[in-house]
């Protein structure tokens, strides 16, 4: 079974905090993922990942930025938290060409 | 600007009928389509896909419809089941490589029994 794991389910950071949020998947895939989904909005791609140390921009990459060192970790990382970021944060794993499968989300509250 | 759009935010249908969730996309080098389905506080998990060389793909109940000139997609449930009620995402991708997968605002299917 694939796993997708997101190391928080919930957090609360204040504005103006740097946010690390951080994504394993145990499958050797290639590409990575991070969305945020919000209300009547569904699922933005922040950035994504087709290789180590590779990372392309999604369409609202402003005030976000990630890192891939290995494999199997991409980090999204939040450089001064604002409360327009309070969002559901899903991260998500798939071998080229296949689908995609999603870690179970972190709610994250700026306040 | 949304290059792939579900216009319906929300549909109910009876137990047992058929449950039809539409997607547009704009953007014509998608070449691979696919739809999820979520719960709350959980992700969304893969429900069915189509590559642009098809245009139709049935697996079970499930089965997704491609128009490729229209730019449209369709998920087709038969018969909705009250354990379907969830949100359904559609998504798609271009390249072949599935690396940049754009989604929809979701649809949120209500089964009655």
């Amino acid at each position: 079974d694939v796993k997708v794991t997101q190391s928080s389910r919930y957090l609360v950071k204040r504005t103006g905090e740097k946010v690390f949020l951080e994504c394993v998947q145990d499958m050797d895939h290639e590409n990575m993922f991070w969305y945020r989904q919000d209300p009547g909005l569904g699922l933005r791609l922040i950035y994504f990942s087709y290789d180590v140390k590779m990372k392309e921009k999604g369409d609202i990459p402003e005030g976000y930025s990630v890192s891939r060192e290995k494999k199997e970790r991409f980090s999204l990382i939040l450089e001064s938290a604002s409360t327009n970021q309070t969002s559901m944060y899903l991260c998500a794993s798939s071998a080229q060409g296949a689908e995609a499968f999603f870690g179970q989300g972190t709610r994250l509250t700026v306040v | 600007d949304q290059q792939v759009k579900q216009n319906s935010p929300s549909l109910s249908v009876q137990e047992g009928r058929i449950s039809i969730l539409n997607c547009d996309y704009t953007n014509s080098m998608f070449d691979y389509f696919l739809w999820y389905k979520k719960y709350p506080a959980e992700g969304p998990t893969f429900l069915i896909s189509i590559s642009s060389i098809k245009d139709k793909n049935e697996d079970g109940r499930f089965t997704v419809f491609l128009n490729k000139s229209a730019k449209h997609l369709s998920l087709h449930i038969v018969p909705s089941q009250p354990g379907d009620s969830a949100v359904y995402f559609c998504a798609a991708s271009a390249g072949g490589n599935n690396n940049d997968m754009r989604f929809g605002a979701g649809t949120r299917l209500t089964v009655k029994p």
